[in-house]
């Protein structure tokens, strides 16, 4: 079956370190992933979009990788701050589908 | 900045009732979404919409759910006879087009409370 899973636990980080995030599919065949930030209560604003042929994207303390052969995706948040706090969401856009499938998100708090 | 609304913020509904549930994506775009997130749970896909019609649809999407884009910029969900389990957020969302790989903008959610 097809599935989209990122750590279940919540990651607890100190300010100022790298917070790495993961996100492994099964059955899948992205031809672009993306990561998303969700706030309680409020809907996924979008971070980031690497594609199946790059290795790495960045922006400002984001950084994205994407292995096709592992299936998997890590973002890094470095220097990372207590309002990085949130849950961030991966989701995968297959080639022949117009659709965005989500996988199950990771909830991040930085602490002072 | 442009941005996906969505109205009610929150509706509370008795079982059984129909529900609309309404949304204006951004205005140039052609791809249009609903999602369901129950409380602690993982973003769903519900129905992808393009060109006037469904595009595609999950399991989820059964025949109690429809939705229709009736005057070119509000498009809507109706859940025809709500359930319990039908209570949830649900989000709406847009994309200028799918081809290359683009962001889903999404609206802030209708907060559904069956009862």
């Amino acid at each position: 079956s097809q599935k989209i899973e990122q750590n279940s636990e919540a990651l607890n980080i100190q300010e100022g370190k790298t917070a790495t995030l993961t996100c492994n599919y099964t059955n899948y065949s992205p031809a672009y992933l993306q990561w998303y930030r969700q706030d309680p209560g409020r809907g996924p604003v979008f971070l980031l979009l690497i594609r199946e042929n790059e290795k790495e994207k960045r922006k400002e303390r984001l950084k994205v990788t994407f292995d096709t052969t592992l299936k998997q995706s890590l973002f890094h948040i470095t220097a990372s701050q207590p309002a990085d706090s949130a849950t961030y969401l991966c989701a995968l856009d297959e080639d022949n589908t117009d659709k965005l499938i989500f996988g199950t998100g990771t909830r991040l708090q930085v602490f002072p | 900045e442009p941005e996906v609304t969505q109205t009610p913020s929150h509706q509370v509904t008795q079982m059984g009732q129909e529900v609309i549930l309404r949304c204006v994506p951004i205005s140039n775009h052609l791809y249009f979404y609903w999602y369901r997130q129950i409380l602690g749970q993982k973003v769903e896909f519900l129905v992808s919409f393009y060109n006037n019609e469904i595009s595609e649809k999950s399991e989820i999407f059964d025949d109690q759910f429809s939705v229709e884009r009736p005057d070119g910029s509000n498009f809507t969900l109706k859940i025809r006879s709500t359930k319990l389990e039908d209570s949830a957020m649900y989000f709406c969302a847009s994309r200028s087009y799918t081809g290359g790989g683009t962001e889903a903008f999404f609206g802030q959610g209708t907060r559904l409370t069956v009862v």
